[in-house]
């Protein structure tokens, strides 16, 4: 079978660091990606990792290890508009498998 | 650029009834994904469709088909609609070309449906 396991809920202080984890199991793996998704809005991509690593873009990180299968979302710098979803997602064969989410709430 | 469209916003049937969901990709992009979405839960892959064809269904039943069209829009369709059916469906286009693509999807307002 093929699951992805997140926390279901985050809190943190504007400013702060947050970091959501995400550990898989699947076949054909090629991948993990990391969404975002606003309350009413439609998912936005935020970031992949195809090989082990830290990928970084502005204020948020991701990280990959295929050997341990897990990645996770590094968010520096916390803003109130970073308060939402966040999807991590595997790609494999031929789909994107979506787990079940992280709901992040920042606090002034 | 436009972003990818969805028709309708909103849709309320019965159960039985069938229902037909349209999507436009991102100019230039050629591949479409359908995704269901229900309230707390991640979206579930439905289809990919990229030059027309079918390259992956999900575990969702024959009630459920799709297609893509010459210019790459794409239709949803729903037949003998069940109260389960009640979602936040989702259309994404991705560039063509290797695996990577497929991991960046641009994801559409969804089409919220709300079957009675």
């Amino acid at each position: 079978g093929q699951s992805l396991e997140q926390p279901s809920e985050v809190t943190a202080v504007e400013g702060a660091i947050v970091q959501i984890n995400c550990t898989y199991q699947t076949s054909g793996f090629y991948g993990l990606s990391w969404y975002q998704q606003h309350d009413g809005g439609a998912p936005t991509f935020l970031s992949y990792n195809a090989l082990d690593g830290l990928e970084e873009t502005g204020r948020f990180s991701s990280f990959l290890s295929r050997s341990d299968s897990y990645g996770y979302l590094l968010l520096q710098e916390l803003q109130m508009k970073d308060s939402a979803s966040y999807f991590c997602a595997v790609l494999n064969t031929d789909k994107l498998i979506f787990g079940t989410g992280t709901r992040l709430q920042v606090f002034p | 650029d436009a972003g990818v469209t969805q028709s309708p916003t909103h849709l309320i049937k019965t159960r039985g009834q069938h229902v037909t969901l349209r999507c436009s990709p991102i100019s230039g992009h050629k591949s479409v994904s359908w995704y269901q979405q229900v309230l707390g839960q991640g979206p579930q892959f439905i289809f990919q469709y990229y030059e027309k064809e079918e390259r992956g269904r999900g575990n969702f039943p024959d009630r459920f088909s799709a297609r893509q069209f010459p210019n790459y829009s794409s239709e949803l369709n729903v037949n003998a609609l069940l109260l389960g059916d009640s979602a936040l469906y989702l259309c994404a286009s991705s560039l063509p070309g290797q695996g990577f693509s497929w991991s960046e999807q641009f994801f559409g307002p969804g089409t919220r449906l709300t079957v009675l």
